[in-house]
């Protein structure tokens, strides 16, 4: 069973503070994702890779970095935490049609 | 980029009717559409999905469907009972450019769906 595991459930941060957000998965998947959940909004794409030191830019981008170094991991990094970054970020990963969901990271900006 | 447009946004039904939302899809390229149901405070779960040379598909009480002329694609469910009550999201799925390996998926809005005993 994959398991696609995230660094924290519930996380605070102040203003301009950098953020990282790991993601780990343990079935060797090529492809990684990471999206925001906003209510009414759904799952927005921010960024995603489809291999060890390849990213390419999702839906909304702007104010995030990711990084992919190894193959198992990919984070996602917030330059300089604004409000309107508070949300739920979920990783995933996944191979062929198969696609599995981390549990999430509640961020809150403040 | 693709779009996915999801409506309704929230549906309401008594239990035992019937529940059905409908997603439309802006590239035609799309390839693989499948749908998630996330319970509160719990990650979203594959329910079911077809890809885009079907145009039916049924498990049990859900079924969906694609037409993909039109761009859209609907999820079915019937007999509908209060556990079924969740959000549920639609998505499309973008191959990986140079092939048909599955790629990103582009979500809706999300449906809030409540059944009632």
């Amino acid at each position: 069973d994959v398991k696609v595991t995230q660094s924290s459930r519930y996380l605070v941060k102040r203003t301009g503070e950098k953020v990282f957000l790991e993601c780990v998965q343990d079935m060797d998947h090529e492809n990684m994702f990471w999206y925001r959940q906003d209510p009414g909004l759904g799952l927005r794409l921010i960024y995603f890779s489809y291999d060890v030191k390849m990213k390419e830019k999702g839906d909304i981008p702007e104010g995030y970095s990711v990084s992919r170094e190894k193959k198992e991991r990919f984070s996602l990094i917030l330059e300089s935490a604004s409000t309107n970054q508070t949300s739920m970020y979920l990783c995933a990963s996944s191979f062929a049609r198969e696609i599995n969901f981390g549990p999430g990271t509640r961020l809150t900006v403040t | 980029g693709e779009n996915v447009e999801q409506h309704p946004s929230t549906l309401s039904v008594q239990e035992g009717d019937s529940a059905v939302i409908k997603c439309t899809y802006s590239d035609s390229a799309s390839n693989y559409f499948p749908w998630y149901k996330q319970e509160l405070g719990k990650r979203p779960q594959l329910i079911i999905d077809i890809r885009s040379n079907v145009g039916e598909k049924k498990d049990q009480r859900i079924a969906v469907t694609l037409n993909k002329t039109a761009k859209h694609f609907s999820l079915h469910i019937t007999e509908t009972q209060p556990e079924d009550s969740a959000v549920y999201f639609c998505a499309a799925s973008t191959p990986r450019a140079g092939g048909t390996s599955y790629g990103k998926l582009t979500f809706g809005q999300g449906t809030i769906l409540t059944v009632h005993p």
